[in-house]
């Protein structure tokens, strides 16, 4: 059964990048048909899609977030990583990270972590 | 891009059949999942392609979807129901994941 789990620092400042890795077991985040997206939760809100990238290292992401975001594969620790640039008091949220396939459900989700934007 | 549309709320006794709709343009056409969030955990899947459960899901749980809306119910409420629902889709136009803004379900 594959499993996620997200890591990184709690505590941004307002401007700075906000840096996440998500560690994945139970499976391969290369060679397969699925899709590696983070998705974000402000309190009291709901889910947003951040983005993906596939197998293959190809990316994607929310048009609304696409200039400030970077999402990309680390192979060698079947783990992908989210960069989050200029990040602003509104871009604090809890952030998962999660498994899906296109037109599928999102099958697998991390516990997520909450990432704070503070001065 | 693809706008699903949530009531923010939905009271239910318990033992009763509670409806959580989401509403899209055609969304006949899409597959519709669903998915259950407790505070302070993250989303279960409860309801996939319409009306599917994954393992384990009680059979409470079903789903349908038709014309511009499809519709969670969750029969014979109980209060460890109480939660959060979002449904999603996959947008063809933009090739991503679009969620619902969420109903909260208050088991009175």
């Amino acid at each position: 059964q594959v499993q996620l789990q997200e890591s990184g620092p709690g505590l941004v400042k307002p401007s700075q990048t906000l840096s996440l890795t998500c560690a994945v077991s139970g499976d391969s985040i290369v060679g397969g048909r699925y899709y590696w997206i983070w998705v974000r939760q402000p309190a009291g809100k709901g889910l947003e899609w951040i983005g993906r990238v596939e197998s293959s290292g190809t990316t994607y992401s929310n048009p609304s977030l696409k200039s400030r975001v970077t999402i990309s594969l680390d192979r060698s620790k079947n783990q992908f990583s989210l960069t989050l640039d200029s990040v602003i008091a509104a871009d604090t949220a809890v952030y998962y990270c999660a498994r899906t396939q296109r037109w599928l459900p999102i099958d697998s989700w991390g516990q997520g972590t909450l990432v704070t934007v503070s001065s | 891009s693809y706008v699903l549309t949530q009531p923010a709320s939905v009271s239910v006794a318990p033992g009763q059949t509670a409806r959580v709709t989401c509403g899209g343009d055609n969304i006949g056409t899409k597959s519709v999942h669903w998915y259950q969030q407790k505070p302070g955990q993250a989303p279960v899947l409860v309801v996939y392609a319409d009306s599917d459960r994954p393992s384990g899901i009680p059979e409470r749980f079903s789903g349908s979807n038709s014309g511009n809306k499809a519709t969670l119910l969750i029969s014979r409420v109980e209060a460890g129901d109480e939660a959060d629902y979002f449904c999603q889709v996959w947008d063809t136009s933009l090739d991503h994941v679009v969620f619902g803004g969420g109903t909260k379900v208050t088991v009175l």
